[in-house]
């Protein structure tokens, strides 16, 4: 079945540092992909999506493009701050189930210190 | 804000009790999604309605069910409660298939 393998966390960083949250998927046919954003004691929030391979979707200084031939979805930021630390999910949803469910990793961990 | 609201934001109960949670979507979405989030599981899919119907059924315990109403509010409810029942349960809404959902805030359920 469809699944999502997230890099554990927690990851710390200082501010401005370089990010990087490694995502790769197992899925059958041709899954969208995203991130979501969970901040602390909210619910999760759309972060950027991509919906075929080579789509780069980008949003606030986040970027992750899909990469078909090696099945992945990394997340980067080239310069994070104190206002960034949260915890990330990647997630796919199955186009063709005509469901809109998400299956989401795990989860990743971000604290950033000033 | 999302335009998601879920009631209640907590709950303290203990086990073999019965519980129900409700979600109301954001205005104009036919499609209510209802996830668990635990330590131990992450965020697992429990189940979908659309416009009133079920749409897809995920690790939803026999337990458990849920439903949604003509007005589309969808209620979620947990019963013979088991100390594994905490967590935290998120409602979810969207209008199409697209995968972009709207969460709401969530209901912190502790068994004791």
């Amino acid at each position: 079945g469809n699944s999502v393998t997230q890099m554990e966390g927690p990851v710390t960083l200082s501010e401005e540092a370089f990010l990087t949250i490694n995502c790769t998927y197992t899925a059958t046919g041709y899954p969208s992909l995203f991130w979501y954003v969970q901040y602390p004691g909210e619910g999760l929030q759309l972060l950027l999506k991509a919906t075929k391979a080579d789509d780069k979707g980008s949003n606030k200084g986040f970027e992750a493009t899909y990469r078909k031939e090696t099945t992945s979805f990394h997340l980067e930021k080239g310069s994070v701050q104190v206002s960034d630390s949260a915890v990330y999910f990647c997630a796919l949803s199955d186009s063709s189930s005509n469901t809109g469910k998400l299956i989401f990793g795990q989860g990743t961990t971000l604290q950033v210190k000033p | 804000d999302s335009g998601v609201t879920q009631t209640p934001k907590h709950l303290i109960t203990a086990t073999g009790q019965r519980v129900t949670l409700r979600c109301s979507p954001r205005s104009g979405d036919l499609s209510v999604y209802w996830y668990q989030q635990s330590l131990d599981q992450g965020l697992q899919f429990l189940i979908q309605y659309y416009n009133g119907e079920e749409r897809a059924k995920g690790n939803i315990l026999e337990r458990f069910s849920a439903q949604q109403f003509p007005d589309l509010h969808s209620e979620l409810n947990l019963s013979s409660l088991e100390l594994g029942d905490s967590a935290l349960y998120f409602c979810a809404s969207s209008v199409g298939w697209t995968g972009e959902l709207f969460f709401g805030e969530g209901s912190r359920l502790t068994v004791l």
